[in-house]
């Protein structure tokens, strides 16, 4: 069964850093990679989508790596701000059919 | 108004008791899916539909059950509800487009206190 890990599960970093949080995952056989953003009492917002054949992606100030071959990837977060305050999620399709195995999350804390 | 809703946001019902979580989606997706999320816990999936006829088990279906009415509308019912079935309840819908390609779009969850 794919398991999918995130580490740390908690980090804070004053605004203005640059972070990247962290997804590993056991099962390198997967048809895409997706980041997700849940915040309190809301439900998830889809961030990136790395499908196989892709090595990365980017929307704004994020940026996903997928190395499938290790069964990694990493969301880059740059110049960080308050308002990026979230769990981040990752989680894995392993069969095409859009069944996701989510991670535990990351819970990021950015302090003013 | 938002996309997918979640009815209702909050419940509390006691141990042996039935319930119904409804799901309603206003973007046109063939696809539904329940979630469960537990504390410090990542989402699993219960159930999933791919259209109103096609309705298959995910990882952890024991003790529920999911109705497709139509559409846009996807229920999940707990036939008798035990303690460890309290958790925050997600619905999520994704088109049907190429194999993995399709984001998933969720709703605000449901939270559901068994006593």
């Amino acid at each position: 069964k794919q398991e999918v890990t995130q580490i740390p599960a908690a980090l804070s970093v004053p605004e203005g850093e640059n972070l990247v949080l962290n997804c590993s995952f056991t099962d390198s056989a997967i048809y895409n990679l997706q980041w997700f953003r849940q915040d309190p009492g809301k439900g998830l917002t889809s961030l990136l989508l790395i499908q196989s054949s892709q090595r990365e992606q980017t929307s704004g100030r994020l940026n996903a790596s997928l190395d499938k071959s290790s069964g990694r990837s990493t969301l880059y977060i740059a110049a960080s701000q308050p308002g990026d305050s979230a769990t981040y999620l990752c989680a894995v399709d392993q069969t095409g059919a859009n069944n996701l195995f989510f991670g535990t999350g990351t819970r990021l804390t950015v302090i003013p | 108004d938002a996309d997918v809703t979640q009815t209702p946001r909050n419940r509390i019902t006691k141990t042996g008791k039935r319930i119904m979580l409804e799901c309603s989606q206003t973007k046109g997706h063939d696809r539904m899916y329940w979630y469960r999320q537990d504390p410090g816990l990542g989402l699993q999936l219960i159930y999933y539909s791919f259209d109103v006829k096609d309705i298959n088990k995910g990882e952890i279906s024991d003790g529920y059950s999911v109705s497709r009415q139509a559409q846009a509308k996807f229920s999940l019912s707990l036939e008798s509800a035990i303690p460890n079935q309290t958790a925050l309840y997600f619905c999520a819908t994704s088109d049907s487009g190429g194999r993995g390609q399709e984001t998933q779009y969720f709703g605000p969850g449901t939270r559901l206190l068994v006593l």
